[in-house]
């Protein structure tokens, strides 16, 4: 069973709507990542929440601790956020401190 | 651009050869993580290192192993390589275990 379940695994979008990614995790996990990662691989992280909400251009990153859940919002999408969405649980692994990973969200913004 | 570089970007080897990957950590990084991630997948964990010591790894055979060096960066090695290491290897810095990840542009293997 994976820690971390993301949905949904496809997402298209016209420019200009309002997108939300969704992730649950289990317990154990004490922060959560989300990430993007564009074709050719490279990651780059967008947010680290523990707690509340972060917001950051039109992107925004909410976490619920006891419902476990955290969203992803992208305001006024446009073709260039395009990319894989991932969301990344911070896991304590004995003395190391491991990020899990849900499967990933595959969003298109068509103009 | 995160400081985090990692080389080659890309590789082709032949199933029951050796590989290694590098990677330059960000400056003040001293914990660096790899992972693996294979075609449509999610990324893996394979092995974390603090103060060039392991001190955890995933669920991966010990023919993958690993360096960190006293300036941080790091090797990630491959021994009797097999069709299934084909993937994109990440490295990722922090500066405390885990904490405020910077990921590289990963390299890509492909093991033919």
């Amino acid at each position: 069973k994976n820690e971390v379940e993301q949905s949904p695994q496809n997402l298209t979008a016209q420019e200009g709507e309002f997108i939300t990614i969704n992730c649950s995790y289990s317990v154990g996990i004490s922060a959560l990542h989300w990430l993007q990662q564009h074709p050719g691989g490279g990651i780059v992280s967008l947010f680290m929440l523990s707690s509340g909400k972060k917001k950051h251009g039109r992107l925004i990153a909410t976490i619920n601790i006891q419902e476990k859940h955290s969203s992803l919002h992208i305001t006024a999408s446009h073709p260039r956020d395009s990319a894989v969405y991932i969301c990344a649980g911070l896991l304590s692994s004995g003395s190391a401190r491991q990020l899990t990973f849900g499967s990933g969200t595959q969003l298109t913004v068509l103009p | 651009e995160t400081g985090v570089t990692q080389s080659p970007t890309h590789l082709i080897k032949t199933r029951g050869q050796q590989v290694t990957l590098r990677c330059s950590s960000q400056s003040g990084h001293n914990t660096v993580s790899w992972y693996q991630q294979a075609l449509g997948q999610g990324p893996q964990f394979i092995f974390q290192y603090y103060r060039e010591e392991e001190n955890g790894r995933g669920n991966f055979p010990p023919r993958f192993s690993g360096l960190q060096f006293p300036n941080y960066s790091s090797e990630l090695n491959v021994n009797a390589l097999e069709l299934d290491d084909s993937a994109l290897y990440l490295c990722a810095s922090s500066p405390v275990r885990g904490l405020g990840t910077f990921f590289g542009q990963g390299t890509r293997l492909t093991v033919v």
